[in-house]
């Protein structure tokens, strides 16, 4: 079965950077793009960025350009997202979902089960 | 950008409720949204696709229908599961979410 295996909670320090993991199994990883999904306790989602982890390509959300990175280890299955400069406002859960992409439409219809990251001083 | 607005924020019902949710879309989008589920401490799961195509596994209770611009999702009889928030989707926008409380 399909699953999305995230890493574990992380508590940084103001300016910091976080590198969170999304392990995936279940499927060949080359064949779906993999997006990033915040949500800030109380709030809704808000997206990041996606990956194609074939070719690598990337596109961010203009409110994180600059700051986030997203990179895969096609060897191992795994699709990375790396959120630098962190303030107080980064503290969010963090998902990764894979993309089912029909015509025209774009969906995520796997998640991963979160990662809190927590930016206190 | 698209935007997506949903109405209402938040409501309270009772078991066996038929509920409906609208999202609206600030300029057509075909048929191109999704419904989420989302419980408190869990991750959003895929309900409905392309407005209206039930996700397999998901209870034949949750319908949608629209396009263009107006999207309704339907649970025809609320469920204690169903409790939970709901979240329109339209390729990397989000609309704010629906809370469905118990009455």
């Amino acid at each position: 079965q399909v699953q999305l295996v995230q890493s574990g909670a992380e508590v940084k320090e103001p300016g910091a950077s976080v590198k969170v993991s999304c392990k995936a199994s279940g499927y060949t990883f080359n064949n779906y793009d993999i997006n990033w999904v915040r949500q800030v306790t109380g709030q809704g989602l808000e997206w990041m960025g996606w990956m194609n982890p074939n070719s690598g390509n990337t596109g961010y959300a203009q409110k994180f350009q600059g700051r986030v990175t997203i990179t895969r280890n096609t060897s191992i299955s795994t699709a990375y997202m790396e959120l630098s400069s962190l303030r107080s406002e980064d503290t969010a859960v963090y998902y990764c979902a894979r993309v089912l992409k029909l015509s025209g439409s774009y969906y995520f219809d796997y998640w991963g089960q979160g990662t809190l990251v927590t930016v206190s001083s | 950008a698209i935007q997506l607005t949903q109405s209402p924020s938040s409501l309270s019902a009772s078991v066996g409720d038929r509920v409906t949710i609208t999202c609206r879309a600030s300029q057509g989008i075909n048929s191109a949204l999704a419904w989420y589920q989302q419980i408190p401490g869990k991750a959003p799961n895929l309900l409905i696709y392309d407005a209206s195509n039930l996700q397999s596994g998901v209870p034949s209770r949750f319908s949608g229908s629209g396009s263009g611009t107006d999207f309704t999702l339907t649970i025809s009889s609320l469920q204690p599961e169903d409790f939970a928030t709901y979240y329109c989707q339209q390729k990397f926008t989000f609309g704010p979410g629906t809370t469905v409380d118990i009455k």
